[in-house]
C-alpha cells in the first residue's frame, strides 16, 4: 500500500530566516505530487506540482521554491521567510491527474 | 465565479438526521469530482469520488452528480458527532495535472 511522509510535523521559524520541507512517498512509482498551502480557516491552496523529477510546475508566484530530486521525494524551500508564509503545508500524491491523496501536513508558524 | 464554490456553513444537524452538503463548479470539461473530510488540524482524506452522472453510494455517504446543473453533492445519513468536520469539494478539470477545491463547508453534528 502507499503511504505519504511529510516531517517535520511543526516547525516555528523566524522571518527572514530559511525553509525546507521534505515529502516522500512510498508504495508506487512516478507519482504526481502537490504541495499545498492552508491558512487558518482557509481553503487549500495549490503551490507546486510536479509530474516527474525535476518537472516543477508554479501555480502562485512568491518566494517559495519546490524542488524534486527523486522520484518520490518532494521539497519544498525558501530562502526568506514571511510572515505570510504561515500557514498549515500539505503534500499530496496521484497516478496521473486522478485522485490525491495527503500526507499529515506541517504546520509551520513565522515569527 | 470562483470555479468550485460551496457554502461555508457552519452547517448544524442534529444525531440521526441527513446532512446534505452542495457544491456547484463552474468548469464544463470537468471530469471527475471528490469529496474529503479534514477534521481540526488535520489533513483532509478522501471519502469518495464519483464520475457518472446519478448516485453513488459508499456506507453512509451518497455522492450525487449532476453534470447539466454543474453541481454535486454529499449525503450523510445517521450523522454522527464524529461526522463533525470540514468537507471539501474537489474537482479535476482534467487538465493542468491538479484539482480545484472548494472552500469547504463546515458540519457540526449535534447529539
Amino acid at each position: 500500500s502507499q503511504t505519504i511522509h511529510q516531517w517535520p510535523a511543526t516547525l516555528v521559524q523566524p522571518v527572514g530566516s530559511p525553509l525546507s520541507l521534505e515529502c516522500t512517498v512510498e508504495g508506487t512509482s512516478n507519482p504526481n505530487l502537490y504541495w499545498y498551502r492552508q491558512a487558518a480557516g482557509r481553503g487549500l491552496q495549490l503551490l507546486f506540482y510536479s509530474v516527474g523529477i525535476g518537472q516543477i510546475s508554479s501555480e502562485v508566484p512568491q518566494n517559495l521554491s519546490a524542488s524534486r530530486p527523486q522520484d518520490r521525494q518532494f521539497i519544498l524551500s525558501s530562502k526568506k521567510l514571511l510572515l505570510s508564509d504561515s500557514g498549515f503545508y500539505l503534500c499530496a500524491w496521484s497516478v496521473g491527474p486522478d485522485t490525491q491523496y495527503f500526507g499529515p501536513g506541517t504546520r509551520l508558524t513565522v515569527l | 465565479q470562483k470555479e468550485v464554490e460551496q457554502n461555508s456553513g457552519p452547517l448544524s444537524v442534529p444525531e440521526g438526521a441527513i446532512a446534505s452538503l452542495n457544491c456547484t463548479y463552474s468548469d464544463r470539461v470537468s471530469q471527475s469530482f471528490f469529496w474529503y473530510r479534514q477534521y481540526s488540524g488535520k489533513s483532509p482524506e478522501l471519502i469518495m469520488s464519483i464520475y457518472s452522472n446519478g448516485d453513488k453510494e459508499d456506507g453512509r455517504f451518497t455522492a450525487q452528480l449532476n453534470k447539466a446543473s454543474q453541481y454535486v453533492s454529499l449525503l450523510i445519513r445517521d450523522s454522527q458527532p464524529s461526522d463533525s468536520a470540514t468537507y471539501l469539494c474537489a474537482v479535476n478539470r482534467d487538465y493542468g495535472q491538479n484539482f480545484v477545491f472548494g472552500p469547504g463547508t463546515r458540519l457540526s453534528v449535534l447529539p
